[in-house]
């Protein structure tokens, strides 16, 4: 079995300053683990994606995470937060234990100030 | 990475008709697809697991004669909202798997008046 868990269901920034968005999985296998963002009416965008590689993923627009076993985190930050940032960001799990089923978290909106 | 094409964009119906999404592996052959469906401000939920040539597995509670989902090649699969109603109007997003990772539709966007 499989699971997610985004931590927060709303992060609100000032523009420039740091993001971080939380992520926590569970999983009996090895995980492949993704960010993804939508934007309002919008399908969505891969960020990033860990697939048993390097544990530092970096993505696109500036963003990226880290692969922590020993915590089963794979959280999602970037130095400097852009207005459009704004959207929707969901965390999502497969392994062959969930029959590599995309388990997607419930989501976290993130708000960015001027 | 790989591209996965979803149709419509959008959908207007009237109740009780039918729609039809179509869902396309353009770069590889998918075995299996997904097919999620989103409440407004919500996370997606997976509605069925579609593999090529069988039939599909739906979650519980996701009625299978109302949500037809038909696999019938390597790189489509399609889902068919039958006798639609305003409860139904929601954004549903397919997803194909190859191996080791999922590839998503840009979703489709169904408004039942």
């Amino acid at each position: 079995a499989q699971s997610v868990t985004q931590l927060d269901s709303h992060v609100s920034v000032s523009e420039g300053t740091p993001v971080l968005l939380r992520c926590n999985y569970s999983s009996s296998y090895s995980p492949s683990l993704f960010w993804y963002v939508q934007h309002p009416n919008k399908g969505l965008q891969l960020l990033l994606k860990y697939t048993s590689a390097a544990t530092l993923v970096k993505g696109i627009n500036g963003f990226e995470a880290e692969f922590k076993k020993s915590e089963t985190s794979f959280h999602l930050t970037k130095p400097s937060a852009h207005m459009s940032d704004a959207a929707e960001y969901f965390c999502v799990v497969t392994s062959s234990g969930g029959s590599y089923i995309p388990t997607f978290g419930r989501g976290t909106s993130l708000i960015v100030h001027p | 990475g790989a591209v996965v094409s979803q149709h419509p964009s959008w959908v207007i119906c009237k109740s009780g008709t039918s729609v039809k999404i179509e869902c396309r592996s353009l770069d590889f052959q998918a075995t299996t697809m997904f097919w999620y469906r989103q409440f407004p401000k919500q996370s997606l939920m997976l509605m069925a697991t579609s593999n090529e040539g069988s039939k599909a597995t739906y979650e519980q509670g996701v009625e299978k004669d109302k949500f037809l989902i038909n696999h019938a090649s390597l790189t489509l699969s399609t889902l068919t909202v039958t006798s639609a109603h305003p409860e139904d109007s929601s954004f549903y997003i397919c997803s194909a798997r190859n191996r080791y990772e999922a590839f998503f539709g840009q979703g489709t966007r169904l408004t039942v008046v």
